[in-house]
């Protein structure tokens, strides 16, 4: 069966510091893989998608970037937080090909002070 | 963009009682899917629809995609204190290069009164 890690659970950064969340899926292979950040009221926002290695669709301007350096695994960045960049982040995957429903994470929340 | 209109926005019902939640959009959709989140971890999936008129069941939980495909609905009976959580409506119209995203609704928050 297929599974998604996420980690941290949580965390806690000062402003202008950097960031890394990473996320890897198992038991599948060339998933399609997501980066969502879910704000206090409740809306889930598409920030980045990828079909493959290497591949990374942005869906928001933000400072926030993506990349996919192996087949399952997704990494979102940053070089200097903002106040704004806090939520909950959520990784998601689903099978690269045919109609297939998303798969999430139990993601991360991000506090930025 | 595409739009969803999922209400109620929250419910507050007591145990027993069954629930009702919709989804509604200006535009047609291919798939539609309903997940639910608790607190602290993320949305898992419900039921997936693919064909328009489709009824589903997943236990007490069954969701139908309308027949115009744009809306679909989610019903929950004899609700039990554990479906405390918010519910969301996704949808996708499998259009060429948007096949891969989906489009939430906002969510509905349920409680249930023990």
């Amino acid at each position: 069966s297929q599974t998604i890690h996420q980690w941290p659970a949580t965390l806690v950064q000062p402003v202008g510091s950097p960031l890394s969340l990473e996320c890897t899926v198992e038991g599948t292979s060339n998933p399609n893989l997501y980066w969502y950040r879910q704000a206090a009221g409740r809306g889930l926002q598409l920030l980045f998608y990828s079909v493959g290695i290497g591949q990374i669709s942005s869906e928001v301007p933000q400072n926030l970037s993506a990349s996919r350096p192996q087949d399952r695994q997704f990494i979102l960045s940053s070089k200097k937080l903002l106040l704004s960049d806090s939520g909950f982040y959520l990784c998601a995957w689903s099978r690269g090909v045919g109609n297939q429903p998303q798969h999430f994470g139990d993601g991360t929340r991000l506090s930025i002070l | 963009g595409q739009q969803l209109n999922q209400s109620p926005q929250s419910m507050f019902i007591q145990e027993g009682e069954d629930v009702s939640m919709n989804c509604t959009s200006s535009s047609i959709f291919n798939t539609w899917l309903w997940y639910k989140q608790e607190p602290g971890e993320g949305p898992v999936l419900l039921i997936a629809l693919y064909k328009a008129g489709e009824l589903t069941s997943n236990g007490r939980l069954t969701a139908q995609f309308g027949i115009t495909r744009k809306d679909s609905f989610l019903n929950i009976s004899a609700s039990i204190p554990s479906d405390v959580g918010i519910y969301f409506c996704a949808g996708r119209t499998n259009s060429g290069g948007s096949n891969y995203k989906l489009t939430f609704g906002k969510g509905t928050l349920l409680t249930v009164n023990p």
